[in-house]
């Protein structure tokens, strides 16, 4: 089964905008974080913005939300008004807890996301 | 803002050859890993390490991968005999806390291409 879907190939959304990007999960553990990623055409991986699964408050970063919704297992990401320069592909990804030394981020397949004028 | 530098950011190889990939991640980060890239695909988790020893690793990452933190500074990755199916994007991260609360910072990447 896969530990994290994004159903949304392909996203489109005006300027100013407001657009939710979707993400679910999939896992037992009781402790894990949720993470959203920007990657340009440029290639790199740019850190947006972080959920902890005991965090009680949605996590905001400037423009950034995400929509924690624990019992649907749902990660969605909110950008609001949107700008040109948002375009780009954006993966979630979750951490779960694993053991002392770390642990690997389970990436989803990505939704691209085109900003029009 | 602290970065993760990775170098090359191109490399072409010949099939068989061996390559080298490094990084210079966050000075304070403990936490250290490689993740790849295929064109067009999600990103996979390749190893993981921590005090100087994987604790991680991937069915990915099989004989022919190997990493090194020779001097307290670089992070790399070997792979020792490339395959065409190695091409790909691969991306070196770090992070602080094992629970990657600050985010894992990842590099820029390094796009290899065997040929």
């Amino acid at each position: 089964a896969q530990k994290i879907t994004q159903t949304q190939p392909g996203m489109f959304v005006q300027e100013k905008e407001a657009v939710t990007l979707d993400c679910t999960y999939d896992t037992s553990d009781p402790s894990y974080g949720l993470f959203w990623y920007k990657q340009p055409s440029s290639g790199e991986m740019i850190f947006l913005i972080y959920q902890g699964s005991y965090d009680q408050q949605n996590a905001t970063e400037g423009r950034y939300s995400l929509n924690f919704q624990k019992a649907r297992k749902s990660a969605n990401l909110v950008i609001s008004a949107s700008q040109l320069g948002d375009s780009a592909m954006y993966f979630c990804a979750m951490r779960e807890s694993g053991g002392e030394a770390g642990t690997a981020l389970i990436f989803g397949k990505g939704t691209t996301l085109s900003v029009s004028s | 803002e602290p970065e993760v530098t990775q170098t090359p950011s191109h490399q072409v190889t010949q099939m068989g050859q061996e390559v080298i990939l490094r990084c210079v991640p966050i000075s304070n980060h403990l936490y250290f890993y490689w993740y790849r890239q295929i064109l067009g695909q999600k990103v996979e988790f390749l190893v993981s390490f921590y005090n100087n020893e994987i604790s991680e690793k991937s069915e990915i990452f099989d004989d022919q991968f190997s990493v090194e933190r020779p001097d307290g500074s670089n992070f790399t990755l070997k792979i020792r005999s490339t395959k065409l199916e190695d091409s790909a994007m691969y991306f070196c991260a770090s992070s602080r806390e094992r629970t990657g609360e600050g985010g894992y910072t990842f590099g820029s990447g390094t796009r290899l291409t065997v040929v």
